[in-house]
């Protein structure tokens, strides 16, 4: 069974600020991926970035990486010089090579405010 | 543009009443979601289906029901069965045709359910 963990329910940032949203993860798979979805009050979820748990390097998109831990089993989110648009819910999820090929298992959330 | 579309945005549903939410993509892709997200909670899969013509249970599909009888369409319909529906539904699509664990989920906009 996999598992994903974010235990900051509520995380607040000054504008322009860094700010690391954390992620733990527990799997058997041998080989799976890590993904952080962002979703705004409007209630899509759009895709930020993803992590291969074979990949050598941290993922990096623009203003977002992904801060890559394999033997913590931790995949932690770093926005760099937050915007008041980065406000909204952040997920952590995972899917592994196996039995849960087609499942993607969703953490429960945090919910970043910037502040001006 | 290609997307995914979910229609009606709102829905509202009587007591022993069934509903259904519809889910349309032009992306052209051969797997599709429906996930449930409840306030507070991260979103868990009720049914999936890789190829039209087939779908399978996710982790609480009971009370629910779907048919997948075009590669464009995946309708999702919430039965009497299900007491407890409130929630917002999430539908979402992939290409599992790239193989591998980096197949990234793309999401419609989502449909919140109520009960009157």
């Amino acid at each position: 069974a996999q598992k994903i963990t974010q235990t900051q329910p509520g995380m607040f940032v000054q504008e322009k600020e860094a700010v690391t949203l954390d992620c733990t993860y527990d799997t058997s798979d041998p080989s799976y991926g890590l993904f952080w979805y962002k979703q705004p009050s409007s209630g899509e979820m759009i895709f930020l970035i993803y992590q291969g748990s074979y990949d050598q390097q941290n993922a990096t998109e623009g203003r977002y990486s992904l801060n890559f831990q394999k033997a913590r089993k931790s995949a932690n989110l770093v926005i760099s010089a937050s915007q008041l648009g980065d406000s909204a819910m952040y997920f952590c999820a995972m899917r592994g090579i196996g039995g849960s090929n087609y499942k993607l298992t969703f953490g429960k959330g945090t919910l970043l405010t910037v502040n001006p | 543009d290609g997307g995914i579309t979910q229609s009606p945005k709102y829905l509202f549903r009587k007591e022993g009443q069934n509903v259904t939410l519809s889910c349309e993509q032009n992306l052209n892709h051969d797997a599709m979601y429906w996930y449930r997200q409840d306030p507070g909670q991260g979103l868990r899969l009720i049914y999936y289906s890789q190829i039209v013509n087939d779908f399978q249970k996710g982790d609480i599909a009971e009370g629910y029901s779907v048919s997948r009888e075009k590669k464009e369409s995946f309708p999702l319909t919430v039965t009497s069965a299900q007491k407890n529906p409130t929630a917002f539904y999430l539908c979402a699509s992939t290409d599992p045709g790239q193989g591998g664990p980096n197949e990234k989920l793309f999401f419609g906009s989502g449909t919140q359910l109520s009960v009157l």
